[in-house]
């Protein structure tokens, strides 16, 4: 089946620093990436569509100079959080579309922001 | 933009009961409609889904009901079982976005 794994699974960061978690659709190629933000007990937020070799379209609401997403290959996109605040602290979740329309996510990152 | 409602927020039957799970969405160009199985600290899990053009599918215990006209869909678990407690996010999709409703907690007591 499809396979998509995120990296890290787990970041602690100082507030004002950036950091970067990558998402890779291990055995198929992914036109399409999505990056969602997940509260807990809550359900997931589309942040926004990753489009290989196009800018992302976000979703209203989103900053998108803080949450820079590039989608540089079929099989890679990255969202970098840029100066982090502790309210960024969340589980952001990453999904890959393949050929057939399947979304399959990733397993998740857990970002706390201190 | 879409709007997918999800209801109940929480849900709680006994072992062997049946489930059901309603969402209603607002933008007619959805076409693509999967539900999800999250259980706590893990990712989504799709466990089935329907397009537009169908009104119903089933897969074992599992069953997803749609219509368009009322633009509602259900998921029907039959034979409910503890492994089946999770939280279940409906969604929608058309034009290559997804939009989930709040999810809902279902809880099946032994």
């Amino acid at each position: 089946g499809a396979v998509v794994s995120q990296h890290p699974s787990r970041v602690i960061c100082k507030s004002g620093t950036s950091v970067k978690i990558e998402c890779r659709s291990l055995d198929f190629q992914a036109t399409t990436m999505f990056w969602y933000r997940q509260f807990p007990k809550q359900s997931l937020m589309l942040m926004a569509t990753s489009n290989e070799g196009s800018k992302a379209t976000y979703e209203q609401g989103v900053e998108k100079d803080k949450f820079l997403i590039n989608h540089a290959s079929l099989t890679l996109s990255t969202l970098t959080v840029t100066s982090a605040h502790p309210e960024d602290s969340s589980f952001y979740i990453c999904s890959a579309r393949d050929r057939a329309s399947g979304q399959y996510f990733g397993p998740g990152t857990r970002l706390t922001v201190t | 933009g879409e709007n997918v409602e999800q209801h109940p927020s929480t849900l709680s039957v006994q072992e062997g009961d049946s489930a059901v799970i309603k969402c209603t969405y607002s933008d007619s160009a959805s076409n693509y409609f999967p539900w999800y199985k999250q259980e706590l600290g893990k990712r989504p899990q799709l466990i089935i889904d329907i397009r537009s053009n169908v009104g119903e599918k089933k897969d074992q215990r599992i069953a997803v009901t749609l219509n368009k006209t009322a633009k509602h869909f259900s998921l029907h678990i039959t034979e409910t079982q503890p492994e089946d407690s999770a939280v279940y996010f409906c969604a929608a999709s058309g034009f290559n976005k997804f939009y989930f409703g709040s999810g809902t907690k279902l809880n099946v007591k032994p």
